[in-house]
């Protein structure tokens, strides 16, 4: 069964610093791959997605993520910490034909 | 286009109860999922329906059910409700379902508690 991890269950930045969250899968065939971000009380909103045409995708609020596949791993990262950026993010996985695989999430808070 | 809408917000029941909660997906989307979320199990699919059909089943009690309606509007329901019941309740849509790759846009849920 597909499984997804996220290094870290709490991660810390300051305002302004890199930001980098990590999401490995598990498989040998590259799934569908996505990241969510959940505010409080607030449902998830889809930040970016893979579909394999390019292995770096953008997303919105000036994150991104690079597909490697001989590291199964799908890392999302930010240049610069905003404090709008707390919250917690998801890393999911979508095999072909069956439902959305979550990871246990990254709480992210951003110090001033 | 208007995002997908759940119903109620918020919800408290007592054990033995039971609870139906709705659903309705973005216009023209096909696919309704439904997830469970807890502090301590994280997001769990519970089940999903395209097409009026039940497509995929996580692994919960039976207690737990669903229909999708023509118009593809989805209801849970959760019979004989348990203190582990309380969780956030979260619906996703999509046009023709996660299996495929697409997107799942996401309500904002119902926060369901158990006294």
């Amino acid at each position: 069964a597909q499984s997804v991890t996220q290094l870290g269950s709490h991660v810390s930045v300051s305002e302004g610093a890199l930001v980098l969250l990590r999401c490995n899968y598990s498989s040998s065939v590259p799934p569908y791959l996505f990241w969510y971000v959940q505010y409080p009380n607030q449902g998830l909103q889809l930040l970016l997605k893979y579909t394999s045409a390019a292995t770096l995708v953008k997303g919105i609020n000036g994150f991104e993520a690079e597909f490697k596949k001989s590291e199964t791993s799908f890392h999302l990262t930010k240049p610069s910490a905003h404090m709008s950026d707390a919250a917690e993010y998801f890393c999911a996985v979508s095999p072909m034909g069956q439902n959305f695989v979550f990871g246990p999430g990254t709480r992210l808070s951003v110090l001033p | 286009k208007a995002g997908v809408t759940q119903t109620p917000r918020y919800l408290i029941k007592t054990r033995g109860q039971q609870v139906t909660l709705s659903c309705s997906p973005i216009s023209g989307h096909r696919s309704v999922s439904w997830y469970q979320q807890t502090p301590g199990q994280g997001l769990q699919f519970l089940f999903e329906y395209f097409s009026e059909t039940q497509r995929n089943k996580g692994n919960f009690p039976g207690r737990f059910s669903g229909r999708q309606f023509s118009n593809s509007r989805s209801e849970m329901n959760v019979s004989t409700l348990e203190l582990g019941d309380s969780a956030l309740y979260l619906c996703a849509s999509s046009l023709n379902g996660a299996g495929e790759g697409e997107t799942q846009y996401f309500g904002p849920g119902t926060r369901l508690l158990v006294l």
